[in-house]
């Protein structure tokens, strides 16, 4: 079955340090990847998307994720956070020949430090 | 704002009582998601309509069942509610399945 697991559950960092959230996948066939930011008590939304292509993406933000099919991986990256980037950070995929239901990972809070 | 649309945003029942959660999709979305958000279980997917069928189940107990109306709205109905369905649902819609799907913020549902 699909999974998806994301390694840190709590982050915290101060801020202008840098940024990695790992996430990785177990699914044999071709997937969509996806990060998703929800802000305390607002709804998730999407940071960015992987479908095909160059496997490093750019998203809102200034946050970037990088494709590493050999890893079953897709991480997030941000040079530097803010303050205002504290919020729950969830890595999900689907099926692409499928499509629809998302798997979600299990989310990593991140805390940042002013 | 993603466009979407969810009511109530808060809902606080006894067990065994029956409740509806509606959800508009973005316009031009085909495709709407339902998901359960809880604390011990996180984010589960629960059921997909694309343009009125019924195209995917997850973990949704038979208690729950879901339509999309003709005109793409979207309602999860949850009967015989117990403590443990307290969790916020959320709805999701996409233009066709497999795309990036929109999230709505939630219905808060509190059961007692």
């Amino acid at each position: 079955a699909q999974s998806v697991s994301q390694h840190n559950h709590h982050v915290i960092l101060s801020e202008a340090a840098s940024l990695e959230l790992g996430c990785n996948y177990s699914y044999g066939g071709t997937v969509n990847l996806f990060w998703y930011v929800q802000y305390p008590g607002q709804h998730l939304q999407l940071l960015l998307k992987y479908f095909s292509g160059d496997p490093l993406v750019k998203g809102i933000k200034g946050f970037e994720a990088e494709f590493i099919k050999s890893k079953f991986s897709f991480n997030l990256r941000k040079p530097s956070v803010q303050w205002s980037d504290t919020a729950e950070y969830f890595c999900a995929v689907n099926e692409r020949e499928k499509g629809g239901k998302l798997i979600f990972g299990q989310g990593t809070e991140l805390s940042v430090k002013p | 704002d993603s466009g979407v649309t969810q009511t109530p945003k808060h809902l606080i029942t006894a067990t065994g009582q029956r409740v509806t959660l509606r959800c508009s999709p973005r316009s031009g979305d085909l495709s709407v998601y339902w998901y359960q958000q809880s604390l011990d279980q996180g984010l589960q997917f629960l059921i997909q309509y694309y343009n009125g069928e019924e195209r995917a189940k997850g973990n949704i107990l038979e208690r729950f069942s879901a339509q999309q109306f003709p005109d793409l709205h979207s309602e999860l109905n949850l009967s015989s509610l117990e403590l443990g369905d307290s969790a916020l649902y959320f709805c999701a819609s996409s233009v066709v399945p497999g795309n990036e799907q929109y999230f709505g913020p939630g219905t808060r549902l509190t059961v007692t």
